[in-house]
């Protein structure tokens, strides 16, 4: 099967701090990957897509200074929590797509859980 | 705009009894649908989908759901649940007109199995 990874699984960082988390697919190249945030008890929240090699796109209200992504690469995508702040503790997900139709499964990793102190 | 909806937060079900879990969207385009579970410190996995054809769409796990245009729902059924069907299941929909098919995810419904 497609396999997704993060790392790292858990985080903890003081306020004024950037961490980086990374999101790989393991056995298959990514045309798309996805970032979400996924509050507890909540639904996951699209933040941001990315295709290699070019810019990521945005959700709206998601600042793209904050949260910076790149995707260096069919199999790789990191995504940057810059200045990092206590209302920024939440669980990223991302996922990553194969193939070109908009149809096609996104699969997930096991998601990242940060916390801002 | 687009909205998913899933009607229940949480619902309880015995061993062996069948679930039905709601989901209702609007969209003003045609949409795909999908429905994930989430298991403990698991990644999303993909339950089924349906784009288009057969209104009565089967997926993994026993599960299936059935695509209703009229009533814009999706709602998914299993007829006999297991403990290990203990988790969280999420609807999504994606417009077909979106070349990235970026998921739009209803807020979830825990299932909770118990003996």
């Amino acid at each position: 099967g497609a396999v997704v990874s993060q790392h790292p699984s858990w985080v903890i960082c003081k306020s004024g701090t950037s961490v980086k988390i990374e999101c790989r697919s393991l056995d298959f190249q990514a045309t798309t990957m996805f970032w979400y945030r996924q509050f507890p008890k909540q639904s996951l929240m699209l933040m941001a897509t990315s295709n290699e090699g070019s810019k990521a796109t945005y959700e709206q209200g998601v600042e793209k200074d904050k949260f910076l992504i790149n995707h260096a690469s069919l199999t790789l995508s990191t995504l940057t929590v810059t200045s990092a702040h206590p209302e920024d503790s939440s669980f990223y997900i991302c996922s990553a797509k194969r193939g070109r139709a908009s149809y096609n499964e996104q699969f997930f990793g096991p998601g990242t859980r940060l916390t801002v102190l | 705009a687009q909205s998913v909806t899933q009607l229940d937060s949480q619902v309880p079900v015995f061993e062996e009894a069948p679930v039905e879990l709601r989901c209702n969207y609007s969209s003003s385009v045609s949409v795909y649908l999908f429905w994930y579970v989430q298991y403990p410190n698991q990644g999303l996995q993909l339950l089924l989908k349906y784009l288009s054809g057969s209104t009565l769409v089967k997926g993994i796990n026993g599960f299936e759901a059935e695509f209703n245009k009229s009533q814009t729902s999706f709602h998914l059924r299993k007829p006999s649940v297991h403990i290990s069907d203990t988790a969280e299941y999420f609807c999504a929909v994606s417009k077909a007109t979106d070349s990235w098919g970026k998921l739009q995810f209803g807020a979830g419904t825990q299932v909770v199995v118990t003996p």
